[in-house]
């Protein structure tokens, strides 16, 4: 059975400070991953994708995200934070055609 | 604009009420599916389809029933409403080669009492 965890439930980070958030996965094979946001009260936007090849992917918004087979992780950064950053990050596994969630971080960004 | 509509945004059952949540996308999109988003949860899956006359059950399907008679519509339905099935739902769609990811709807928020 596949699953995705994001062990941080919350992360509070200074505007203008990076900001890196984990996601671990288990499945047997490289996996189709994604990083979505959410801003409160809203649907959810894709923020990058990581299906193969170069496993440093460039996302909207200045999100990076590196996918690291020995680790089964693929964590998301920024390197300097935007108030507007402030939401909540899911990451995301594809097996099949099924999307699976991990519980996903809320972010606060601080003045 | 292209893209993923739910409606209603809200609604409000009582325990025991049927509704329809209805989903729909102008994109061409062979796969659809149900969402419902819970705090601390995630989202979780409850219906998918790989296209038209072709669905699937989830992680979390018990209460709802789905059919996919054409390729834009995917209406998720809730026979005999709880109050556990108070949540945010979200439906999403992709090509088959979800190439492009899994494009998602402004959500559903349904308060059963």
């Amino acid at each position: 059975a596949q699953s995705v965890t994001q062990p941080d439930i919350h992360i509070t980070v200074s505007e203008g400070a990076s900001l890196e958030l984990r996601c671990n996965y288990s499945y047997g094979a490289t996996p189709y991953l994604f990083w979505y946001v959410q801003s409160p009260g809203q649907g959810l936007q894709l923020l990058l994708k990581y299906f193969s090849g170069d496993t440093l992917v460039q996302g909207i918004k200045g999100f990076e995200a590196e996918f690291k087979r020995s680790q089964s992780s693929f964590n998301l950064r920024k390197p300097s934070v935007h108030w507007s950053d402030a939401a909540e990050y899911f990451c995301a596994v594809v097996r099949g055609y099924k999307l699976s969630f991990g519980a996903g971080t809320t972010v606060t960004v601080r003045a | 604009n292209a893209g993923v509509t739910q409606t209603p945004k809200f609604q409000v059952l009582k325990t025991g009420q049927s509704m329809t949540l209805q989903c729909a996308q102008d994109m061409n999109h062979e796969y659809m599916s149900w969402y419902r988003q819970d705090p601390g949860m995630g989202l979780r899956l409850i219906h998918y389809s790989v296209g038209a006359g072709i669905t699937d059950q989830g992680e979390v399907p018990n209460g709802y029933n789905v059919s996919r008679s054409t390729t834009e519509d995917f209406p998720l339905r809730l026979l005999s409403a709880a109050p556990s099935q108070t949540s945010v739902y979200f439906c999403a769609s992709s090509y088959r080669d979800r190439g492009d990811g899994y494009t998602f709807g402004s959500g559903t928020r349904l308060t059963v009492v």
